[in-house]
């Protein structure tokens, strides 16, 4: 299986400050075939159940705002939120659907 | 509007069984396929596995970990997938999430129901 590991577990961020999450893969995700990163990242808030936020590494889903940002290929990739909100205080998971079972990497906790 | 949303959770002693339902509105059933996920109190996201579409063929995937104990169907004319849970263990307590499958891809998991809480004790 392909191991996610995310850094740092937790992270705290002040109001309109950028936060940095990253995520790297045991195995490149990148397929050659039509060169996409097969990882995606979502966001957990307290008692709610995850939201898919980016796609294909860098994509993101309609209604995500775009203070969200996605870059990285192959084994490492990051989660950009670019000025931090109240609302954003979760946890971020990444995951790779590159191969079957799909994997996630264990969460980082963002707080304000 | 996409929802999906899971029942059948409760409290059940160590080795029985249980089945979990969802229900999904908002697009057309037959043609997703459907995944499931569990989340352990204070854990990760596990993956249990999904059931594809009926033009893929309908056929399930699983998570090692379950594969002998649980079993995913689906009754598209109801517009209802199953999580079916035997020999239930306390290391099952967890959130259980229905959740679709993206088009885009297998494994991308696109619109997840609000859970459903499964507690294994006796």
């Amino acid at each position: 299986d392909i191991v996610m590991t995310q850094s740092p577990d937790s992270l705290a961020v002040s109001l309109g400050e950028r936060a940095t999450v990253n995520c790297k893969s045991s195995q490149s995700v990148l397929y050659s075939s039509n060169n996409k990163n097969y990882l995606a990242w979502y966001q957990q808030k307290p008692g709610q159940a995850p939201k898919l936020l980016i796609s294909w590494a860098s994509t993101r889903e309609s209604g995500v705002p775009d203070r969200f940002s996605g870059s990285g290929s192959a084994t490492d990739f990051t989660l950009t939120i670019s000025s931090l909100q109240a609302e954003d205080v979760a946890l971020y998971y990444c995951q790779q659907y590159y191969a079957t079972p799909t994997t996630f990497g264990q969460g980082t906790r963002l707080e304000i | 509007e996409v929802q999906l949303v899971e029942s059948g959770g409760g409290l059940v002693q160590p080795g029985r069984s249980l089945r979990l339902s969802c229900s999904p509105s908002g697009f057309t059933f037959g043609d997703y396929a459907v995944g499931w996920f569990r989340q352990a109190p204070g854990k990760g996201l596990e993956w249990l596995g999904f059931i594809r579409s009926k033009t893929y063929g309908g056929a399930p995937e699983y998570a090692a970990s379950v594969k002998d104990r649980f079993t995913i169907s689906r009754d598209d004319s109801k517009s209802i997938a199953f999580l079916q849970m035997n020999s239930l263990k306390s290391e099952d307590t967890a959130i259980y999430y229905c959740t679709r499958v993206s088009s885009v891809a297998t494994d991308l998991y696109d619109y997840w129901g609000q859970g459903t809480l499964v507690t294994v004790s006796s």
